[in-house]
């Protein structure tokens, strides 16, 4: 079965510092991830993705990391902000490639 | 693009009522997802359509809901009768494609009373 897990539901972080997001997944037909970012009254927009052919991706104060033995991937926002207090979902592909399945997402709250 | 649009953004209805949860895409993505969000659940799909067409209505709850699309700028997922239990927040999201990169909407509220 294929799935992708966040663990934390919640993280609260101090502005200037580093927040680190996790994820976890059983199985994956394409080592293809995406993170998207929620706020309250708005729909999920992409944030970051990234492929097997790299174990790192950076935008910015966005960086996904992307550890395959571990089965584990995570973001890293630094130096955060009070403006990234959102909801954070991983998603992946299914097998077919042709929808995204997301975690339970992560809701982060970043303290002035 | 005035981006993915649906309406109502909040809806109040009683139990056993029928609802009905509108979306326009956005124009030329051939994809259109139907999400639902919860507490307890997350982010889950409920069905998808390529052009036009349903794909994968596996995640529809059960019989209450359906969805159609009966052209390019328009589809609809309808809950009939309604439960207390439906209440979340629904999304639409579009594609181009096989980019992952979806557009969501920015959702309806529904509670069900």
């Amino acid at each position: 079965d294929q799935q992708v897990k966040q663990n934390s539901p919640s993280l609260s972080v101090q502005e200037g510092r580093i927040s680190i997001l996790n994820c976890d997944y059983t199985n994956s037909m394409f080592d293809y991830f995406l993170w998207y970012k929620k706020y309250p009254a708005e729909g999920p927009t992409f944030l970051i993705s990234i492929s097997s052919i790299k174990d790192k991706n950076e935008d910015g104060r966005f960086t996904v990391f992307l550890n395959k033995s571990a089965k584990h991937l995570s973001l890293h926002i630094v130096p955060s902000q009070p403006g990234d207090s959102a909801v954070y979902f991983c998603a992946e592909p299914n097998n077919a490639g042709n929808m995204l399945t997301f975690g339970g997402g992560t809701r982060l709250m970043v303290k002035p | 693009d005035a981006g993915v649009i649906q309406s109502p953004r909040h809806e109040v209805t009683e139990m056993g009522q029928e609802v009905t949860l509108r979306c326009k895409p956005i124009s030329g993505h051939d994809y259109l997802f139907w999400y639902r969000q919860t507490m307890m659940r997350g982010l889950e799909l409920l069905i998808y359509f390529n052009n036009n067409v349903p794909i994968d209505d596996s995640g529809m709850p059960e019989d209450r809901f359906s969805a159609k699309m009966p052209n390019a700028s328009f589809s609809t997922l309808k809950i009939q009768p309604s439960e207390p239990r439906d209440s979340a927040v629904y999304f639409c999201a579009s594609s181009f494609s096989s980019n992952y990169g979806y557009t969501f909407g920015s959702g309806t509220r529904l509670t069900v009373v």
